[in-house]
């Protein structure tokens, strides 16, 4: 079956800490793999995406390699500020006949201390 | 836009009541889902729907429908409630059900079972 194993948490960086959450993943045929973040009392956004092998994901400094020979995506930023502190979910999306179906990691808790 | 909007934010039932969890989006998206989120379970995925009058399950249907009468709402209809369903609620929406598809969440729905 398809499923997400990321690396339990929480963490806990200092500001300016390089930071760096496995993602791994097992799936039947080409999924896209995605990071979301969640931030306090709020719903779940776009971090990042990667759609073919070897593509790699970036936004505010973040970054994720879709690694098909690993099956990994790991998420990792070389400085991280205060603001980053959140949740983080790794995903993946394949397509079923009826439609793509996501499936989500179990989060991993950031928080960044000043 | 307003984007993916749920209601109510807080809910509390006694066991055995039903309710229905609002949610509606005004980009036109093709593609919604429902997903419930646990700690340390992640996002689950309960019921998604590909287009209008289109639904299918996810990992976790029981105890939940839906229908898709409409492009913009996506009611999630709990018939008896049980302690089991307390948890967090996110609706989302995606333009289409290709699996490179960002999927956008509404802010969530807490609900309480007693």
């Amino acid at each position: 079956g398809n499923s997400v194993t990321q690396m339990e948490g929480p963490v806990t960086l200092s500001e300016e800490a390089f930071l760096t959450i496995n993602c791994t993943y097992t799936a039947t045929g080409y999924p896209s793999l995605f990071w979301y973040v969640q931030y306090p009392g709020e719903g779940l956004q776009l971090l990042l995406k990667a759609t073919k092998a070897d593509d790699k994901g970036s936004n505010k400094g973040f970054e994720a390699t879709y690694r098909k020979e690993t099956t990994s995506f790991h998420l990792e930023k070389g400085s991280v500020q205060v603001s980053d502190s959140a949740v983080y979910f790794c995903a993946l999306s394949f397509l079923r006949n009826t439609g793509n179906q996501f499936y989500f990691g179990t989060g991993t808790s950031l928080t960044v201390i000043p | 836009n307003a984007g993916v909007t749920q209601t109510p934010k807080f809910q509390v039932l006694k066991t055995g009541q039903s309710m229905t969890l609002q949610c509606a989006q005004d980009m036109n998206h093709e593609y919604m889902s429902w997903y419930r989120q646990d700690p340390g379970m992640g996002l689950r995925l309960i019921h998604y729907s590909v287009g209008a009058g289109i639904t299918d399950q996810g990992e976790v249907p029981n105890g939940y429908n839906v229908s898709r009468s409409t492009t913009e709402d996506f009611p999630l209809r709990l018939l008896s409630a049980a302690p089991s369903q307390t948890s967090v609620y996110f609706c989302a929406s995606s333009p289409h059900q290709g699996i490179t598809d960002t999927q956008y969440f509404g802010p969530g729905t807490r609900l309480t079972v007693l």
